[in-house]
C-alpha cells in the first residue's frame, strides 16, 4: 500500500523551541504539501514543494519553514513555536497532472 | 481559483444511496472536480475526481452536470464507515502545480 508517513502522531512543544516534522513519502511523487487543520477554518495550505529543493508559498507560510533535500521527504520547520501554532499538520504527496494526492495521518502539535 | 459551494451537513441511513451535491459556477476549462474525504481523527482521503464525463471506482461514483457547474458525488450503499466530512474541490492542471484548496466540506452522518 503506498504510503505518506509522518514522524509522529502527538507531539509537544514549548514555547520558543525549534519545531521539526517529517514526512517522507513512498511513490515517487514529485509534489509535497503541508497543510494545517484547525477547527472552523478548515484545511490552510501552508508551504509545498514540486521538485527537490524547490519549494513554494502557500496560503498562510509565515512562522513556517521547509526542506526538501531528496524527493521522498519534505519537512516542516517551526523556527520558534508559538502557541498560535498548535494545531492538526497534516502532509500530502502528488504526482504530476490530474490525480489525487494521499495525505498521511497527520501530527497533532501542541505548543505550551 | 475557483471556488466550491457544499450543503453544510446531510444525513442518511445506512445501506442507503447518498448524493452529495456541489456547485462551482466558475470552474474553468482546466480544471479537474476531486472529492475526498475525511474520517474523524485521519488526514484526508482521495475518492474520485473527473473532468466532464461520470465517472465511477470502487468508492463511489461522480456525475457532472453537462455544463459543468455542478456535480454531485454518490455513495451507493451508505455504511457506518462512510460517515465523514466530503470535500468538493477544484484542481487546475495548470496551475500552481496542483495544489488544493478545501473549502468546508459537506458533513456526512450515517443512521444505523
Amino acid at each position: 500500500d503506498v504510503k505518506v508517513t509522518q514522524s509522529s502522531r502527538y507531539l509537544v512543544k514549548r514555547t520558543g523551541e525549534k519545531v521539526f516534522l517529517e514526512c517522507v513519502q513512498d511513490m515517487d511523487h514529485e509534489n509535497m504539501f503541508w497543510y494545517r487543520q484547525d477547527p472552523g477554518l478548515g484545511l490552510r495550505l501552508i508551504y509545498f514543494s514540486y521538485d527537490v529543493k524547490m519549494k513554494e508559498k502557500g496560503d498562510i507560510p509565515e512562522g513556517y519553514s521547509v526542506s526538501r533535500e531528496k524527493k521522498e521527504r519534505f519537512s516542516l520547520i517551526l523556527e520558534s513555536a508559538s502557541t498560535n501554532q498548535t494545531s492538526m499538520y497534516l502532509c500530502a504527496s502528488s504526482s504530476q497532472g490530474a490525480k489525487g494526492y494521499t495525505f498521511g495521518s497527520g501530527t497533532r502539535l501542541t505548543v505550551v | 481559483d475557483a471556488k466550491t459551494t457544499q450543503p453544510n451537513s446531510m444525513e442518511s441511513n445506512e445501506e442507503e444511496p447518498v448524493h452529495l451535491p456541489c456547485n462551482h459556477s466558475t470552474i474553468s476549462g482546466t480544471d479537474y472536480i476531486h472529492w475526498y474525504r475525511q474520517l474523524p481523527s485521519q488526514g484526508p482521503e482521495y475518492v474520485i475526481h473527473g473532468l466532464t464525463s461520470n465517472v465511477n471506482n470502487r468508492m463511489a461514483s461522480l456525475a457532472i452536470a453537462e455544463d459543468r457547474k455542478s456535480s454531485t458525488l454518490i455513495l451507493h450503499r451508505a455504511t457506518l464507515r462512510d460517515a465523514a466530512v466530503y470535500y468538493c474541490i477544484l484542481r487546475n492542471r495548470e496551475r500552481s502545480y496542483g495544489k488544493l484548496t478545501f473549502g468546508q466540506g459537506t458533513i456526512l452522518t450515517v443512521h444505523p
